[in-house]
């Protein structure tokens, strides 16, 4: 089955920089690379993302970029804020796999 | 409007006990999900249904019984609770069976004393 590897599991950085979290996968049939926002206490949103016949996507201040072939994506977010503190999730999916496969999260810390 | 609603939000019970935690989507959507976010922060699918049909059954302990009675609900019964199922559980829901962009309930945090 998919297999998806998130890193690193904690990133702190000051407010104004920019923060990258990359994830590898492992199922070559995988074509669908969500990201999810989840705040203390909150539940998972989705913020964006991408699907394999693209090799980047923005908004405004977050965009994923994804090799397919290295099978590795990433989330980039520029300028940050103290209200982007959260865990994020990256994932990925195929086809009738009936799920998405989840990495294991990356705890952002937005320094004031 | 509240896309995928959950009930109970907190749920404190003791060892041994058996609890419901109900879940409705008001989306349309034809794929549930169960999910288990431990003190870890891991999440963690548990099960998957799609038009009221299991799917995914991630090697859940059998204590742990789903139920969809239609698409639009999928509610999770848990028998002989032990402290190891102190988590947050959450609900999700999307369009299609891939488990694309998916909506995620506002959790129930369960207690097990």
């Amino acid at each position: 089955g998919e297999n998806v590897e998130q890193h690193p599991s904690t990133l702190s950085v000051q407010e104004g920089d920019s923060a990258v979290i990359k994830c590898t996968y492992s199922d070559s049939a995988s074509n669908y690379f969500p990201w999810y926002k989840q705040e203390l206490g909150k539940r998972p949103q989705l913020i964006i993302d991408i699907r394999s016949n693209v090799g980047e996507k923005k908004d405004q201040r977050i965009a994923v970029t994804l090799n397919k072939t290295a099978k590795h994506f990433s989330l980039h977010i520029t300028e940050t804020q103290p209200e982007d503190s959260a865990v994020y999730f990256c994932a990925a999916s195929y086809p009738g796999a009936g799920k998405s496969t989840f990495g294991d999260g990356t705890t952002l810390t937005v320094k004031p | 409007d509240t896309a995928v609603s959950q009930t109970p939000k907190y749920l404190v019970t003791q060892m041994g006990n058996d609890k419901s935690i109900k879940c409705e989507q008001n989306l349309g959507h034809d794929t549930m999900y169960w999910y288990k976010q431990d003190s870890k922060k891991f999440l963690k699918i548990m099960f998957s249904y799609n038009n009221k049909e299991l799917i995914i059954n991630e090697t859940v302990p059998n204590r742990f019984s789903p139920k969809s009675p239609d698409k639009a609900h999928l509610n999770l019964h848990i028998n002989s609770l032990e402290l190891g199922d102190s988590a947050v559980y959450f609900c999700a829901s999307s369009p299609g069976l891939a488990g694309y962009e998916q909506y995620f309930g506002p959790g129930t945090r369960l207690t097990v004393t």
